[in-house]
């Protein structure tokens, strides 16, 4: 049951533009989401968050947009830069849960 | 800077032999996460412990698989008898008491193949 959908696999953007990648929950209780940017053979690093009682967050060049009615959440990249390629996953979890629910991911490439 | 330290970063086993998976938390944490990535999927919940106890472990396979995090070393993942399956990446995260809510901090995994 994959509670967490990220239906791009993947994104191509010229340098400069917009990236846009989206997020759709199912589950009602999530209350913390968060986006995790991952290079291949490392670890994901953490990129922003954002709680259920906000519906933007934003730090420099990204920014987080979560609509709570429609179970989506957006992460916004701007200007987007070729060192921003990478797979980028969302995460959410309820608070009185014990693990984060991870998306499959959407490979963002940026075309200098 | 001590980050999460995971080992080994690749490991090949055959099929019924045994894998063991370390991993050293940032200094500080006392929470230790394990998450396993098949290929084309997302991070999947496997395990989360503390010191020396074992607090949710609803993802981790009922028969193979174990975990642990002494009060002394690192938290180790252990699989026996290896099949193909388990064949995916292995993450550690690790996080601060009271502050995984917010986020981990993850280790670069290793990357288990099973011939």
């Amino acid at each position: 049951d994959q509670q967490v959908k990220q239906n791009s696999p993947s994104l191509s953007v010229q340098e400069g533009r917009i990236s846009i990648l989206n997020c759709d929950y199912t589950n009602s209780m999530f209350d913390y989401f968060l986006w995790y940017k991952k290079y291949p053979a490392e670890g994901p690093t953490f990129l922003i968050s954002i709680s259920s009682i906000k519906d933007k967050n934003e730090d420099g060049r990204f920014t987080v947009f979560l609509n709570k009615s429609a179970k989506h959440l957006s992460l916004h990249i701007v200007p987007s830069q070729p060192g921003d390629s990478a797979v980028y996953f969302c995460a959410a979890r309820s608070l009185t849960g014990n693990q984060f629910y991870f998306g499959t991911g959407t490979s963002l490439t940026v075309i200098p | 800077n001590a980050g999460v330290m995971q080992n080994p970063r690749h490991l090949v086993r055959r099929r019924g032999q045994e894998a063991r998976l370390r991993c050293s938390p940032v200094k500080g944490h006392s929470h230790v996460y394990w998450y396993r990535q098949l290929p084309e999927e997302g991070l999947k919940f496997m395990v989360y412990l503390q010191k020396e106890n074992i607090i949710d472990e609803s993802g981790m396979p009922k028969e193979r698989f174990s975990a642990e995090f002494p009060k002394e070393g690192p938290s180790i993942l252990r699989i026996q008898q290896v099949v193909r399956g388990d064949s995916a990446a292995y993450f550690c995260a690790s996080s601060p008491p009271g502050q995984g809510y917010y986020g981990y901090t993850f280790g670069s995994g290793t990357r288990l193949t099973v011939v």
